[in-house]
């Protein structure tokens, strides 16, 4: 059964015209993570989310965004997408926040297509 | 900051060779150490784990990966690989000096390709 889930696994949209993907879990997890995988680099962090605190990696652009609503759902938000924000968008689960010993549980990612 | 090393982007093997895929990290600290792997069209998932012990860790499908600190090294081993393996592998490493913050610093990725 999957537990992480992320929707849809392909999402095309328009250079500058908002998108939002979205994940959910079933594991109740603390932890939800949004990383960027572009074609042949290592997925990088974007933000994270332990409970509702909001976490943002330094080097995030500001045209990313997310949101928690509850546990179970987290959603990302490009706000005016721009041809270098093609790529795989990863969710990630943990139980808690330091990941010593944990592991990450992911989705099958969304991937992003700009136009 | 940390960072991971995967120098070999793309390795192709015979089905029954020895397998070794290479991971270096620099980062002085204590670090755990991952291998995920993601086959195709399925989601990232847990191939083993080092935080502590053995510096040989053994992982599912017949993996092993080994710690190696004087080298920075993690590479991940598999005896006789098998076509099922054909996959991404990806080398990860956390700085559990971090406490409370700590986040996976990924690799590039090696694609691993067996041919029947």
């Amino acid at each position: 059964d999957a537990m992480v889930i992320q929707n849809p696994r392909y999402q095309v949209t328009q250079f500058g015209k908002p998108v939002t993907l979205s994940c959910s879990q079933t594991l109740n997890h603390n932890v939800m993570y949004w990383y960027q995988q572009k074609s042949s680099q290592a997925p990088k962090l974007l933000f994270h989310y332990y409970d509702k605190d909001f976490n943002n990696e330094a080097d995030t652009p500001d045209n990313f965004q997310s949101r928690r609503p509850n546990t179970s759902f987290c959603f990302l938000d490009i706000r005016s997408p721009g041809l270098g924000d093609a790529a795989m968008y990863l969710c990630a689960t943990s139980r808690v926040v330091g990941i010593t010993n944990e592991k990450l549980f992911f989705g099958s990612g969304t991937q992003l297509s700009v136009l | 900051a940390q960072s991971v090393s995967q120098h070999n982007h793309h390795v192709i093997l015979s089905e029954a060779a020895s397998l070794e895929l290479g991971c270096n990290y620099s980062y002085g600290g204590t670090v755990n150490l991952f291998w995920y792997v993601q086959y195709p069209g399925q989601h990232l998932q847990l191939l083993l784990k080092y935080f502590s012990g053995d510096p040989l860790v053994k992982g599912i499908k017949g993996f092993e990966a080994e710690f190696i600190k004087s080298k920075f090294s993690f590479n991940l081993r598999k005896p006789s690989v098998q076509w099922s393996d054909t996959a991404e592998y990806f080398c990860a490493v956390n700085d559990i000096s971090n406490f409370g913050n700590e986040k996976l610093t990924f690799g590039t990725g090696t694609r691993l390709t067996i041919i029947p």
